[in-house]
């Protein structure tokens, strides 16, 4: 069955980065991208973007666009996604999601806590 | 962008009711519509895509129809296990994928 491992809860001050890996199994790794969305607290959904992991093609939304890095290893089945510059609007439950139409395969959320 | 404006943002109802819950693009967005359900502590979950087709498994009692910029999600009659945050989440303007602010359907 398809399933995406998010690696566990971090906490960072401002400033540093942190890094968040997703591990897919249950299907051919390289034959869908991976979304990357984030929810801080009490509020809706944000996405902060994609990697097409056939190419390693990325697009990121603008918010985040220069503080952002999603990157894939295609012989682990894992995706990446890096925030640098860490303020503590980005402390929220980030989640990686199996492209389709509809996101039918989501991680188990990462909780990044963003604190001095 | 795309913006989605999605309401009420809160709704109380009771088990067998019939609830509906709207979407509203800023454009038209051509069906690429999807709905999903979240519960507290949890991922959220897919209940439908391309505004009415059912992901796999999901209850029959969850309907979704819509077109060009108006959509909207029916849950024909409420079980205590649908109690949770519904979102609504463009992916025709991509690659911007909108979601909207949220319902949160609580017992009445």
């Amino acid at each position: 069955q398809v399933q995406l491992v998010q690696s566990g809860a971090e906490v960072k001050k401002p400033g540093a980065s942190v890094k968040i890996s997703c591990k897919a199994s249950g299907y051919t790794f390289s034959s869908y991208a991976i979304h990357w969305v984030r929810q801080a607290p009490g509020q809706t959904l944000e996405w902060l973007g994609k990697i097409t992991v056939g190419n390693g093609y990325t697009d990121y939304s603008q918010k985040v666009q220069g503080r952002v890095t999603i990157t894939s290893d295609t012989s682990a089945s894992t995706a990446y996604m890096e925030l640098s510059s860490l303020r503590s609007e980005d402390t929220a439950v980030y989640y990686c999601a199996r492209d389709d139409s509809g996101w039918s395969f989501w991680g188990q959320g990462t909780l990044v806590t963003v604190s001095s | 962008d795309v913006q989605m404006t999605q309401s009420p943002s809160s709704l109380s109802a009771s088990v067998g009711d019939r609830v509906t819950i709207t979407c509203r693009a800023s454009q038209d967005i051509r069906n690429s519509l999807a709905w999903y359900q979240q519960k507290p502590g949890k991922a959220p979950k897919l209940l439908l895509y391309a505004a009415s087709r059912l992901d796999v498994g999901v209850p029959s009692r969850f309907s979704g129809i819509g077109s060009g910029t108006d959509y909207t999600l029916t849950i024909s009659s409420l079980q205590p296990e649908d109690f949770a945050t519904y979102y609504c989440q463009q992916y025709y303007n991509t690659p911007m994928y909108i979601f909207g602010q949220g319902t949160k359907l609580e017992i009445k």
